[in-house]
């Protein structure tokens, strides 16, 4: 069946500018969750949605990060007046058991 | 704070056996995971333990033990495919939150 997908995959903006960062999980995966990767870093666990609420948001740097999740399905991550320390790969994962997540292929953010 | 520590770089030679270690000091422990990721992809889950002992998959085995706050991933009759990078990852509470290693890149040599 189809897996996690990401849009887009690649992303170049302006630093100043807002992105929108979109997710679809896998269908009937209730648990979604959004980590940042930077260039030969570990994975950053930014926000968990269960559902379309979100209990543990603890992971978002700044004000400027925001997230939401409608219909049990689809997110979005924004990120405001982007900086050039957002430059990174954002990955989704989804999953019904919190044991193993499945990953999307995620948004390489490049900020200039 | 939190962290986990795993070698940055192994290499073995095709055929061998390899042994990723991670050690790890977190608030809150559920179990741990490794995941795979190779240049360019999105991480794959390999396996979990949320038990001390030792699981197996394949070619693929995990330990864990729960004391000594430290776990590692075994990986046997290496393939040259297998050249990727290896996270560990504690899961630290209920919701499925993951605390990522910073990985080790494991190069197979022909």
């Amino acid at each position: 069946g189809a897996g996690v997908s990401q849009s887009p995959s690649n992303k170049v903006t302006e630093k100043g500018k807002d992105v929108e960062l979109r997710c679809d999980p896998i269908s009937g995966h209730t648990a979604l969750y959004w980590y940042r990767q930077s260039l030969g870093q570990g994975l950053e666990f930014l926000i968990y949605f269960q559902g379309n609420s979100a209990p543990d948001k603890s992971g978002l740097p700044s004000d400027r990060f925001s997230a939401e999740r409608t219909g049990g399905s689809v997110s979005t991550l924004t990120i405001q007046r982007t900086q050039q320390e957002d430059s990174a790969v954002y990955l989704c994962a989804s999953s019904t058991t919190s044991d193993e997540q499945y990953f999307g292929p995620g948004t390489r953010l490049t900020v200039t | 704070g939190q962290s986990l520590e795993q070698p940055s770089e192994v290499t073995a030679v095709e055929g061998a056996i390899v042994q990723i270690n991670c050690t790890y000091q977190t608030s809150g422990f559920y179990g741990l995971s490794w995941y795979q990721q190779h240049d360019g992809g999105a991480p794959t889950f390999l396996s979990y333990n949320a038990l001390d002992g030792l699981e197996e998959t394949g070619r693929f085995s995990s330990f864990l033990s729960r004391s000594d706050s430290y776990g590692y991933l075994l990986l046997q009759e290496l393939q040259m495919k297998d050249s990727a990078s290896y996270f560990c990852a504690v899961l630290s509470g209920n919701t499925g939150k993951l605390i990522f290693g910073q990985g080790t890149t494991l190069q197979v040599k022909p």
